[in-house]
């Protein structure tokens, strides 16, 4: 079956530190990755996204994420929070044969503190 | 503003009345997505379109609920008899025609809440 499974549901981190949210994924729902980003009250925005090629991808606001096949992972990085990253993170997956549904993960909640 | 547009942005309802969502996607996306989302928990696929075509639907569309998207544009999610279990983040999201690179883009949701 396909599945993303997050593996922390809450980060607190301090305000300079880095960071690191977990992510892995089925085999199923390997062809494409993402990280969205939902601040309270508001919809989902997209942070960064894995088709091919490179296994390090970069996004907005300094987040960068890996996609490692053979541990089927994508856990998101970034080197340096603010306190304007704190919201709720998701991952998802989808594979081109299914509609461009995605998969979504539990979601990390993730907490930067001064 | 050129974004998925939905509405109402909230709804507060009384158990056993129908409500109706509307989302008005990106104009040149093909593909409209319906997901749910419950607090504490990331987004749940419900149905998705491909212009007028509904291609697929989630179990967890039960018979209380219904989606149209009847000129391939606008799309309206009605739930029936809702109960309070329905009570969610109704999210819409959208994707450009040809072939998917998966990137969804979603609107800001419609928050339903069941009394």
């Amino acid at each position: 079956a396909q599945s993303v499974t997050q593996l922390d549901s809450q980060v607190p981190v301090f305000e300079e530190a880095p960071v690191e949210l977990r992510c892995n994924y089925s085999s199923s729902v390997s062809v494409y990755l993402f990280w969205y980003v939902q601040y309270p009250n508001q919809g989902l925005q997209l942070l960064l996204k894995y088709l091919s090629g490179s296994t390090l991808v970069k996004g907005i606001n300094g987040f960068e994420a890996e996609f490692n096949k053979s541990q089927t992972s994508f856990h998101l990085r970034k080197p340096s929070v603010h306190i304007s990253d704190t919201a709720e993170y998701f991952c998802a997956g989808g594979s081109y044969n299914q509609g461009g549904k995605l998969i979504f993960g539990q979601g990390t909640e993730l907490s930067v503190k001064p | 503003d050129t974004g998925v547009s939905q509405n109402p942005r909230h709804k507060i309802t009384k158990r056993g009345q129908n409500v109706t969502f509307r989302c008005d996607p990106i104009s040149e996306h093909n593909r409209l997505y319906w997901y749910r989302q419950t607090l504490g928990q990331g987004p749940e696929f419900l149905t998705y379109f491909q212009n007028e075509a509904q291609l697929e639907k989630s179990r967890l569309l039960s018979d209380r609920f219904s989606a149209e998207r009847p000129k391939g544009s606008f799309s309206t999610l009605e739930i029936q008899r809702t109960e309070q279990g329905d009570s969610a983040m109704y999210l819409c999201a959208s994707s450009p025609r040809g072939l998917a690179t998966g990137e969804l883009f979603f609107g800001e949701g419609s928050r339903l809440t069941v009394l």
